[in-house]
């Protein structure tokens, strides 16, 4: 089973500033089986990128991901309020699908 | 548009039973892979179980293996865990979850809180 962490666990930033999360997998990863997603205290998790790069629907372009191999990155360039929320990486394996532990994105 | 609810949480002993439901409109349910997904508390989100559009492949994490099996009735568009052996450990906010075209979970229900304990 591929294990995938992230880091840092919690991020301190202020709105406008640029935030960069990372996922690090265990063994190296197809960047296809990728997949990135923001979770707010008592909402539903919300999908916000597929394939390593692909954004969802309504997922605005300040998300974007980078990245190969065992290391990706989760970038927002200019944090909005709205953006401060709990990030999941996600990797689908040819059975059993693992979550990072999370990064937790609050305000500074 | 796509709604997924889950109903069947509740309170129970530990080594007590359990069956939760999620009831998918608005997409062909009958073509998607689902899968459950949980959450306990302060804790981040856990994979449960996946299972295939036609219920021939079911998969699951190994925290949960020999204990919880996943099921779907497709001509009721519904997806169910059966939960058996409960544990303390097994208190969670349990989320059902669609798998996207691409590997995704494009859409997933409000969930549901199961609550192990005497």
């Amino acid at each position: 089973e591929i294990v995938l962490t992230q880091s840092p666990g919690t991020l301190s930033l202020s709105p406008g500033e640029r935030a960069t999360l990372s996922c690090r997998a265990s063994q190296s990863v197809d960047s296809s089986s990728l997949a990135w997603y923001q979770h707010k205290p008592g909402q539903t998790p919300r999908l916000l990128i597929y394939g390593a790069s692909n954004r969802a629907t309504g997922v605005p372009d300040r998300f974007s991901v980078s990245g190969s191999g065992t290391d990706f990155t989760l970038t927002i360039s200019r944090l909005e309020s709205e953006d401060f929320a709990v990030y999941y990486c996600q990797q689908f394996g040819s059975s059993a699908v693992t979550f990072g532990q999370g990064t937790k994105l609050e305000i500074k | 548009e796509v709604h997924l609810l889950e109903s069947g949480g509740g309170l129970v002993q530990p080594g007590g039973s359990l069956r939760l439901s999620c009831t998918a409109s608005g997409f062909s349910f009958g073509s998607y892979v689902m899968n459950w997904v949980r959450q306990a508390p302060g804790k981040g989100l856990e994979w449960v179980s996946v299972i295939s559009s036609t219920s021939g492949n079911t998969y699951y994490a190994d925290s949960v293996k020999g204990r919880f099996t996943i099921s779907r009735d497709n001509s009721k568009n519904t997806l169910y865990l059966q939960m058996n052996s409960l544990r303390t450990e097994d208190t969670a906010v349990y989320y059902c979850a669609k798998r996207g075209e691409d590997p995704c979970f494009d859409f997933w229900g409000q969930g549901t809180l199961v609550t192990v304990s005497s």
